[in-house]
């Protein structure tokens, strides 16, 4: 029963590589969501996800991709990493539009 | 989404209660109370949520006042592990994820 995992765990990459964070639960829930995380910040949502093949844009989604091709997975994809994503990234879901929203243990990227 | 307001930084002798204020004064009729806490570098736990009646469970009790401006989150029992930052969401139902402010820092003090 794992629930919501991430992986990696830790990634330090080089400015200009691309880079994909997985984020996979066990539920079936509907939603899936992207989330960063730094300092001064707070939580920012990057993109999130309704079903599968279904997917919007939250608050700072440039420079990010990510697509559903089946409801388990939520790959996030950095195309093209810069230094300015360097972040802690958190993967939620949850099983439909009240239900409670749950994290993944996060992902820290260094861009160097 | 309705904003909420909660202060930044709040101290608790450990054993005691720890009430944690939010203030959310344009929350609409259809709009619940989240409660999320953030141990340090962890993802964002659910603690409690609620809509008009107080709420309790093994976590924590959830206070919310008749006309639904304000809650407040009770720690019957705060211990050195309940350090953390805490969030209050108010959540809209439909495809619209949580959107997270600053919080709250809870120091739980020995």
């Amino acid at each position: 029963d794992a629930g919501i995992t991430q992986s990696p765990r830790y990634k330090i990459t080089e400015t200009g590589r691309q880079v994909t964070l997985m984020c996979h639960q066990t539920w079936s829930h509907s939603y899936m969501f992207w989330y960063r995380q730094d300092l001064g910040h707070g939580l920012r949502l990057i993109y999130y996800s309704a079903a599968a093949d279904i997917t919007d844009k939250g608050e700072v989604p440039d420079g990010y991709v990510v697509s559903r091709s089946k409801t388990e997975n939520f790959p996030l994809t950095l195309e093209s990493a810069t230094r300015s994503q360097t972040s802690v990234y958190f993967c939620a879901s949850r099983g439909s539009a009240r239900d409670t929203q749950y994290f993944g243990p996060g992902t820290r990227l260094t861009v160097l | 989404d309705a904003k909420t307001t909660q202060p930044p930084s709040m101290d608790c002798a450990e054993g005691r209660a720890a009430n944690l204020p939010c203030n959310h004064s344009t929350i609409s009729g259809n709009e619940y109370v989240y409660w999320y806490r953030q141990i340090h570098s962890q993802g964002p736990q659910y603690i409690i949520h609620g809509l008009k009646n107080n709420e309790t469970n093994e976590m924590a009790s959830l206070i919310i006042t008749e006309d639904r401006k304000s809650s407040t989150l009770i720690l019957p029992h705060a211990t050195l592990r309940d350090t953390a930052v805490y969030y209050c969401i108010v959540f809209i139902s439909g495809n619209t994820p949580l959107v997270f402010g600053k919080g709250t820092r809870l120091s739980v003090i020995a």
